[in-house]
């Protein structure tokens, strides 16, 4: 079955301290991946994706996501974290066609303490 | 650019009542939206799938007789909650995608509340 793992619902960091956020998937096939962010009573912001290409991407905001095939997983990262990255952060997968069909992680709430 | 808007933000109506949820691409054709359901600290469900000029294909489990969704244009997709329930309260969420994209870019959501 298709699924996205999110290990960890909460994680509090302290302000300035790296952040890692992780994510794990069962697919078929490699899917498209994707990292959200939602800020209380938002919608969702696409903060960074992977099709192909370089495994280590780069998105908004100073994130940064790995995709490891052999461990198909795909986590989160920043080197800093800043007070405003406090937020939900879900991750997705879709399948690489034009179904465009998301399934999305449980979420893990960040909570930056100053 | 890629921006996707919804309205209302939020709303309170009576059980029994209609309610109509708007969602728009304001800077491109979304030949495909989306609508989720996001219940408190939960993840997004997603109901149905809407094309432009089609039908919508609905999840399992989702009635679509209760949650009519329209596509009429490359802009604008409508879901209409008809027969409100208290049940039926949550967040609801759009998302939009063009033609070719692989990417979804999600609305801001509408609140419903139904007493």
């Amino acid at each position: 079955a298709q699924s996205v793992t999110q290990p960890d619902i909460h994680i509090t960091v302290s302000e300035g301290a790296s952040l890692e956020l992780r994510c794990n998937y069962s697919y078929g096939a490699t899917p498209y991946l994707f990292w959200y962010v939602q800020s209380p009573g938002q919608g969702l912001q696409l903060l960074l994706k992977y099709f192909s290409g370089d495994t280590l991407v780069q998105g908004i905001k100073g994130f940064e996501a790995e995709f490891k095939r052999s461990q198909s997983s795909f986590n989160l990262r920043k080197p800093s974290v800043h007070w405003s990255d406090a937020a939900e952060y879900f991750c997705a997968v879709g399948p690489p066609s034009n179904t465009g069909k998301l399934i999305f992680g449980q979420g893990t709430t960040l909570q930056v303490k100053p | 650019g890629a921006v996707v808007s919804q309205h209302p933000s939020w709303v309170i109506c009576k059980s029994g009542t209609s309610v109509k949820i708007e969602c728009r691409s304001l800077d491109f054709q979304a030949t495909t939206m989306f609508w989720y359901r996001q219940f408190p600290k939960q993840s997004l469900m997603l109901m149905a799938t809407s094309n432009e000029g089609s039908k919508a294909t609905y999840e399992q489990g989702v009635e679509k007789d209760k949650f009519l969704i329209n596509h009429a244009s490359l802009t604008l997709s409508t879901l209409t909650v008809t027969s409100a329930h208290p049940e039926d309260s949550s967040f609801y969420i759009c998302s939009a995608r063009g033609t070719g994209r692989e990417t979804q870019y999600f609305g801001p959501g509408t609140r419903l509340l139904v007493l």
